[in-house]
């Protein structure tokens, strides 16, 4: 079982709505999870992190983390053809500074 | 954006040659890692460093070494390179704990003919 796993995609998305990126993690001792957004052929750059249960906002972004479940997923409202990349998702391995990386999702957003 | 450059940015080898990338940053963080990317596999660990002369390997080490002789350097060396490692290779930095963002670099492409 791989440590990290991510909804398989492509995900198609219509400009506006919403789109919702899973990412389930196999570590119960995991504590920090972290959303990446790559653009093709450009390098990962951050978009969240979290660190508690519940929910983070930050402008269209929303994490949202439940360990109980070891699940944690990212909601992009109002989607713009802008967010069109690939989403990495990434939680910290136990009580460690190394990330493991899941395989990624990628998204379209259809104007 | 974080300081952080990597060197060089794209390289064609040939297999059985020794090649060595570089990364250096600006911002005096005492974690550096070094990642590859391939189609279906996301990223993952090479090796890493958390400090001068301090470095450890990841869950795909093989056939790699690294050095840090100094907090803004850190190299990765394809001891004889093979065509499993055309790869892109991304380095990434972070301040310290496990709660810190790594900041990735601009990567490099290396074809291994």
């Amino acid at each position: 079982q791989k440590e990290v796993e991510q909804n398989s995609g492509p995900l198609s998305v219509p400009e506006g709505a919403i789109a919702s990126l899973n990412c389930t993690y196999s570590d119960r001792g995991s504590q920090s999870f972290f959303w990446y957004r790559q653009y093709s052929g450009k390098s990962p750059e951050l978009i969240m992190f979290i660190y508690s249960n519940g929910d983070k906002e930050d402008g269209r972004f929303t994490a949202q983390l439940n360990k109980a479940s070891q699940y944690v997923s990212l909601l992009i409202r109002d989607s713009q053809p802008s967010d069109s990349a690939t989403y990495l998702c990434a939680v910290n391995i136990g009580n460690d500074y190394k990330l493991s990386f899941g395989a990624g999702t990628t998204v379209t957003v259809r104007a | 954006d974080a300081g952080i450059t990597q060197s060089p940015r794209h390289k064609v080898t040939e297999t059985g040659t020794p090649v060595t990338l570089r990364c250096h940053q600006t911002e005096n963080h005492r974690y550096m890692y070094w990642y590859r990317q391939d189609p279906g596999h996301g990223l993952r660990l090479i090796h890493y460093s958390y400090g001068v002369k301090d470095t450890d390997k990841g869950e795909v080490s093989d056939g790699y070494s690294v050095s840090r002789s100094k907090t803004e350097d850190f190299l990765l060396t394809l001891e004889s390179a093979t065509s499993s490692q055309t790869s892109v290779y991304f380095c990434a930095i972070s301040e310290s704990s496990y709660q810190e963002t790594q900041y990735f670099g601009p990567g490099t492409r290396l074809l291994v003919l």
